[in-house]
């Protein structure tokens, strides 16, 4: 059973910021949250990685609120190369992120 | 850095044959090496864990006669599909955890099986 839950699909507009929520209302102390991108027919990619507040890479934010049962995934000024399925894990260093949800089917439109 | 491969990219047999799939880390070490398979418009699902030089652990309901691991080395792990059946066609995705880099899995691009 997967330990997240999203929003299965959602479109948006070119140069939009889109947000993307995951609910892990049963995190443990030691999981991390992590968010991966995948391309049809293509393998995931990783696009970042947090624990608490906020952390920002050349790609996205992420923002994971005190109580850490739910994570934002903010994209910056999308394009439609960001058409993707996006998905979000938790687990640790022991347990890794091995159960997958369905992700969120993210379309961007022009 | 942290590149992986696998091979082939796409490999169609006749049912009854068996197919290997090649994972390979090239440019770090892997310390544990995960098998996906991903049916279309669905996700991923875990189908085995293995540490080099180790016996891999399968999921449950994944069958290890039919789906043979081998992880021979901290680079290379094989999977190969015994007695393939048109309900094995799928597309298979390996990913590798590195050491010293925590939970981060790296995937490769996927191997696209076609049963016929």
């Amino acid at each position: 059973l997967a330990k997240t839950t999203q929003p299965i699909s959602m479109d948006s507009y070119e140069g939009q910021e889109v947000n993307i929520t995951c609910s892990h209302n049963n995190i443990a102390t030691n999981d991390y949250i992590t968010w991966y991108q995948q391309f049809p027919s293509q393998g995931p990619r990783f696009i970042i990685q947090g624990y608490k507040t906020k952390v920002t890479n050349e790609v996205a934010s992420l923002f994971i609120p005190a109580d850490r049962k739910s994570s934002t995934l903010s994209l910056p000024r999308v394009s439609l190369s960001d058409t993707a399925v996006y998905y979000c894990l938790v687990g640790d260093d022991s347990n890794y992120q091995l159960i997958w949800g369905a992700g969120t089917k993210l379309i961007i439109k022009p | 850095g942290a590149v992986v491969s696998q091979h082939p990219s796409r490999v169609i047999c006749k049912s009854g044959t068996s197919v290997k799939i090649e994972c390979r880390s090239l440019d770090f070490q892997a310390t544990t090496m995960f098998w996906y398979r991903q049916f279309p418009k669905q996700s991923l699902m875990l189908m085995a864990t293995s540490n080099e030089g180790s016996k891999a652990t399968y999921e449950q309901g994944v069958e290890k006669d039919k789906f043979l691991i081998n992880h021979a080395s901290l680079t290379l792990s094989t999977l190969t599909v015994t007695s393939a059946h048109p309900e094995d066609s799928s597309f298979y995705i390996c990913s590798a955890t590195a050491r010293g880099r925590g939970n981060e899995q790296y995937f490769g691009p996927g191997t696209r099986l076609t049963v016929t």
